[in-house]
């Protein structure tokens, strides 16, 4: 069984600053990872699917990458609306298993 | 706009059962795997099980391995959850979800396991 781990679990940052978030799997990964964000009361929301493809409607500061074992999401500039929650979630097809991490809580500092 | 609807969810003695449903509407349910996601309070997200849209691959989450029965309808767009034999600690929010690009989610249905 796979598992993924989230670093760090908190991180603080001023509006304006370069978040990157890291996602660890226990073992190689060859499916494909995807990246949510949560916001309190809300349900998660797709950010990246297949590692580092921009869901629908996705800005363009976020961004993401990864492969192996090592995955990162980054936000380039944080807006006011992206202090969140970020879980990565590992999708694999064959068994079709959908791991989450533990989460990245992106607090303002 | 495209919807899941949650349903189903409420208070429940251990060891009781409860069954979830997701209405589909605006895509087209039949194309998509769905999963069910679920959230303990103040806790990270959980998979629980998957159905691909056919309804013939169906797999679940060692937690819940047993317990829980996943179904579909594709001819009136829903998504089930059977829950038996429940424990304190399936106390959650219950999401449905696509599999894949689209990325829907439902607004979930809280499930209370409590006597």
């Amino acid at each position: 069984e796979i598992v993924l781990t989230q670093s760090p679990a908190t991180l603080s940052l001023s509006p304006g600053e370069r978040a990157t978030l890291s996602c660890r799997a226990s073992q190689s990964v060859s499916s494909s990872l995807a990246w949510y964000q949560q916001k309190p009361g809300q349900s998660p929301r797709l950010l990246i699917y297949d590692t580092s493809n921009r869901a629908t409607g996705i800005p363009a500061r976020f961004s993401a990458s990864g492969s192996g074992t090592d995955f990162t999401l980054t936000i380039s500039s944080l807006e006011p609306e992206d202090f969140a929650v970020y879980y990565c979630q590992l999708q694999s097809i064959w068994p079709p298993v959908f791991t989450f991490g533990p989460g990245t809580k992106v607090d303002i500092k | 706009e495209v919807q899941l609807v949650e349903s189903g969810g409420g208070l429940v003695q251990p060891g009781g059962s409860l069954r979830l449903s997701c209405a589909a509407s605006r895509f087209t349910f039949s194309s998509y795997s769905m999963t069910w996601v679920r959230q303990a309070p103040g806790k990270g997200l959980e998979w629980v099980s998957y159905i691909s849209s056919s309804g013939r691959t169906i797999y679940y989450a060692d937690s819940v391995k047993g317990r829980f029965t996943i179904s579909r309808d594709n001819a009136n767009n829903s998504l089930y959850l059977l829950m038996s034999s429940l424990r304190d600690d399936d106390t959650a929010m219950y999401y449905c979800a696509t599999v894949g690009e689209i990325g829907y989610w439902g607004q979930g249905a809280l499930v209370t396991v409590s006597s």
